[in-house]
């Protein structure tokens, strides 16, 4: 079964880190982009960033709301995806989920498969 | 503000036909294809469609999706009770270099 749980989650105060893990199972983990989703409470989804797959070097995009702050990682020994948190605002409050992408044969990508999320709330 | 447009809410009567638009620019929907998630209430959000119009494995055949030009369309026909839930439209785009969603639709069965 493909799944995805993420982990890491809790409180932590204004500026400071947090780092959220994303544990993949059933599929080969290695040739899919990875993706961090967020929701920040009674709002919509937010792309966060990304890891592309093998094939395209594991290559990583951000939103431009978080570049510089936020880094996703991936260990491919290990089936996991990372996303580290820093200078943590409290407009980061929200639920994070991890997602795996896939494509259609024209390499058009779509998230395929979503965790449960995993809630951070930054507060002092 | 979203770079995708969605309206915030949306409503149908059982058995009724809803659609929902997203509209965006060249450099996402009018180049990239468009995908719809739905979230049901305190649930993670799942893949609708994908590529514009087409259905992942386990989805009704009730739910469907087009694309013209910069614009897209969610149609639900057959409204259920439990198609009450929020739809988010996405897509890649070029010169953000990044996804981008809708604000998202809140449909609600009355």
């Amino acid at each position: 079964e493909v799944q995805l749980v993420e982990s890491g989650g809790g409180l932590v105060q204004p500026g400071g880190s947090l780092r959220l893990s994303c544990a993949a199972s059933g599929f080969t983990f290695s040739d899919h982009y990875m993706d961090w989703v967020r929701q920040a409470p009674g709002k919509g989804l937010e792309w966060i960033g990304r890891s592309r797959n093998k094939a395209n070097s594991y290559n990583t995009d951000y939103a431009a709301s978080v570049k510089g702050r936020f880094i996703v990682s991936r260990d491919n020994s290990e089936n996991s995806f990372y996303l580290q948190m820093n200078s943590l605002e409290a407009e980061d409050t929200a639920v994070y989920y991890c997602a795996r992408s896939a494509h259609d044969s024209s390499y058009y990508y779509f998230m395929d498969v979503w965790g449960k999320g995993t809630t951070v709330t930054v507060s002092s | 503000q979203s770079v995708l447009t969605q309206p915030p809410s949306a409503s149908g009567t059982p058995g009724q036909r809803v659609i929902i638009s997203c509209s965006g620019s060249f450099s996402n929907i009018g180049s990239e294809t468009v995908n719809w998630y739905q979230q049901l209430p305190g649930t993670a959000p799942r893949l609708l469609i994908y590529s514009n119009n087409q259905r992942p494995s386990g989805v009704p055949d009730r739910f469907s999706g087009s694309k013209s030009g910069t614009s897209a369309s969610l149609a639900i026909s057959g409204l259920q009770s439990e198609d009450e839930a929020a739809y988010y439209c996405a897509s890649w785009d070029d010169s953000l270099i990044a996804v981008v969603f809708g604000g998202g639709t809140q449909l609600t069965v009355l």
